[in-house]
């Protein structure tokens, strides 16, 4: 069985541009994560998708948005791309929308604004 | 709010050594669960192990071995004669809430090296 899947794996934009990062689950799984890693930082939460449905959000600014598609796979959208901006972005999936169920973290998309 | 330390930022052992990765969690909430993710150079984040808050027996799978104390809110993590492809960068996790809640909080992580 595939694993999580994130496209795509790297990305390089320029300030003040747009940013689709799509992410696939694990099939079965109906809820999607969204995660933002600086480096030398652990994983910041950023959305949570439960049956196409926002369930969580972390705190982070509207530039950032996500929906979750009726295959349940997932888009992050940033805009207004800022420097600082510049991370991994990690998706993961589970079965619901709850943490004893479970995650499981794709390779991530790495970006990097200039 | 919920908040993990991770106080370690890397650690050097050579192969062979056992080594100890600390956490330190706060929480206010009485039901949590902790986790342990390893996370290579690629970039992945590979799930270790997931403990409940009513569960604090100590656990031992291969060479890792997990030591849960309440009373001090550490999870501590343990790697029995360190190999080389234990290098990555290690992350203990909290997540507050019956059912386990719906996001995690990282620790800053350890950045592990095991040498020949």
């Amino acid at each position: 069985d595939a694993g999580v899947t994130q496209s795509p794996t790297h990305l390089i934009k320029t300030r003040g541009q747009h940013v689709t990062l799509r992410c696939s689950p694990i099939s079965g799984h109906k809820s999607v994560s969204w995660y933002q890693q600086v480096l030398g930082q652990g994983p910041q939460f950023i959305f949570q998708y439960y049956e196409k449905e926002e369930r969580g959000r972390g705190n982070f600014p509207d530039r950032f948005s996500a929906r979750q598609f009726p295959n349940y796979s997932s888009e992050l959208n940033v805009n207004a791309l800022l420097l600082g901006d510049s991370a991994l972005y990690l998706c993961a999936s589970s079965q619901r929308g709850l943490l004893n169920y479970g995650y499981t973290f794709g390779s991530g998309t790495r970006l990097t604004v200039v | 709010a919920q908040k993990v330390t991770q106080a370690q930022t890397e650690i050097s052992v050579v192969e062979k050594e056992d080594v100890t990765l600390d956490c330190v969690y706060e929480t206010r909430d009485t039901t949590y669960y902790l986790f342990w993710y390893k996370q290579p150079p690629s970039g992945e984040l590979v799930f270790l192990i997931r403990r409940n808050s009513f569960d604090e027996q100590n656990e031992i799978s291969g060479r890792y071995s997990w030591n849960f104390q309440k009373s001090t809110s550490s999870f501590n993590f343990t790697i029995t004669a360190s190999q080389v492809v234990d290098s990555a960068v290690y992350f203990c996790a909290l997540s507050e809430g019956a059912g386990g809640g719906n996001k995690l909080t990282f620790g800053t992580g350890t950045q592990l090296k095991v040498e020949l």
